[in-house]
């Protein structure tokens, strides 16, 4: 079965102290992994998606990179409007329609 | 240009109601997308839409759950005789086609409380 686990649940960063979230996934052939960022009572806002190992993406303070087995979000030197859940999610080959299979998220707190 | 727009974006109604949840795509968009978040819960998959046509609909938690799409556009999720179990938000996301390369796009989310 198909399974996708963020850690951590839940992190508190001060601003400016760099920091990584994990997404580690077991799916039976990847199509696609998936970072998207939810602010409460928001839908979740895409961010980028890796298709094999090695790739990374950059988008302001966050780099995203994918192995065989996880993907990292990295966010650098971050700010307090970072502050959202992050959720990673994969497109298997199973999956009816290109559907994506969710993680919980990281909730991250960045503080002043 | 538009996001998604889905309505309304609150809903409280009384168990054992009927609830239809609309969801407008961006326009242009083929594929259509519909999640449950539950509180402290992952997104969960309901059904897909490729145009009007439906080809998957095993990811419907029950037979209370329903949805339709006409003129490639307009979707609506209906949930009869509701229960407190259905309380959640309703994401509608859409994408340019049904392919690994097309992002989801989010809309807001329908809050339904079912009391």
């Amino acid at each position: 079965e198909d399974q996708v686990t963020q850690s951590p649940e839940a992190l508190r960063l001060q601003e400016g102290e760099s920091s990584s979230l994990n997404c580690s996934y077991t799916v039976s052939g990847l199509r696609g992994l998936f970072w998207y960022r939810q602010d409460p009572g928001k839908g979740p806002e895409f961010l980028f998606t890796l298709y094999s190992a090695g790739e990374e993406k950059e988008k302001e303070r966050l780099k995203a990179t994918l192995t065989k087995k996880e993907s990292f979000l990295h966010i650098t030197a971050p700010k307090p409007e970072d502050s959202a859940t992050y959720l990673c999610a994969v497109q298997a080959v199973s999956n009816s329609g290109y559907a994506l299979n969710f993680g919980k998220g990281t909730s991250l707190l960045v503080t002043p | 240009g538009a996001g998604v727009s889905q309505s309304p974006s609150n809903k409280v109604t009384e168990k054992g109601k009927d609830v239809e949840l609309r969801c407008d795509p961006i326009s242009g968009h083929t594929a259509l997308y519909w999640y449950r978040q539950r509180l402290g819960q992952g997104l969960e998959f309901l059904i897909y839409f490729q145009g009007n046509s439906a080809p998957d609909k095993s990811g419907l938690p029950s037979d209370r759950f329903s949805a339709e799409r006409t003129g490639e556009s307009v979707s609506t999720l209906t949930i009869q005789r509701t229960q407190q179990e259905d309380s959640a938000v309703y994401l509608c996301a859409s994408s340019l086609e049904v392919s690994y390369n097309s992002p989801l796009h989010f809309g807001n989310g329908t809050r339904l409380t079912v009391t």
